[in-house]
């Protein structure tokens, strides 16, 4: 089975940066995926690792250790905008195709 | 990236009805997936739906209570059955493009009375 853990929610400053971390314990790991989902929109794609390593896109930046089943999602320059859930989610191959397993997800408040 | 669109966006529904929601792709895609949201939750997926095959549903899912459609490479419908208040929940429906991405309907914001 699948389990995938991140803070509940967290707060930050304009313009400061947050590191969001995900923890998670799966089998058939097939990639971490990082969505982004405003109050009452649908979740919008962020980011996917695969490999160990840092991934650099613009102001956010995803991390994966495979080996300690850990991830973070690093966000720079925060702006009011950025006020949003994150959502942590693990790819599982099943029978031959991808499938998302998310995590119950980290609510961020950004502050003036 | 794909266009996808849900009907109904929202509804209330009583106790025992069933509900079908549509959700259209302005593009073909092989494997499209349902998920369900209830409030304050995170994403549960409830099947994935191949066109041409039938539905593969997750476990606590059945056929019976939420039965797909995939008539074709860019529509299916998801049907809640015999509701109760517990299926109140947020539906959405996404599909694969490219090997990995993932991208989401608008929702369907479904409430039983």
């Amino acid at each position: 089975g699948q389990n995938i853990d991140q803070p509940t929610e967290m707060t930050a400053t304009e313009g400061a940066i947050v590191q969001i971390n995900c923890t998670y314990q799966t089998s058939g790991f097939n990639g971490l995926f990082w969505y982004q989902q405003h109050a009452g929109e649908a979740p919008t794609f962020l980011s996917y690792n695969v490999l160990d390593g840092l991934e650099e896109k613009g102001r956010f930046s995803s991390f994966l250790s495979r080996s300690k089943g850990y991830s973070y999602l690093l966000l720079k320059e925060l702006q009011m905008k950025d006020s949003a859930s994150y959502l942590c989610a693990v790819g599982a191959r099943n029978t031959g195709f991808q499938k998302l397993v998310f995590g119950t997800g980290t609510r961020l408040l950004v502050s003036p | 990236s794909a266009v996808i669109s849900q009907k109904p966006s929202r509804d209330i529904c009583q106790r025992g009805t069933s509900l079908t929601i549509q959700c259209q792709v302005d593009s073909q895609v092989t494997m499209m997936f349902w998920y369900r949201q209830q409030p304050g939750q995170s994403l549960t997926l409830i099947a994935t739906a191949n066109q041409g095959s039938e539905a593969t549903y997750e476990s606590g899912f059945v056929i019976d209570k939420f039965p797909i459609s995939r008539p074709n490479l860019t529509f299916s419908t998801l049907t809640v059955s015999n509701m109760s208040p517990e299926d109140s929940s947020i539906y959405l429906c996404s599909v694969l493009l490219g090997s990995y991405e993932q991208y989401f309907g608008p929702g369907t914001r479904l409430t039983v009375t």
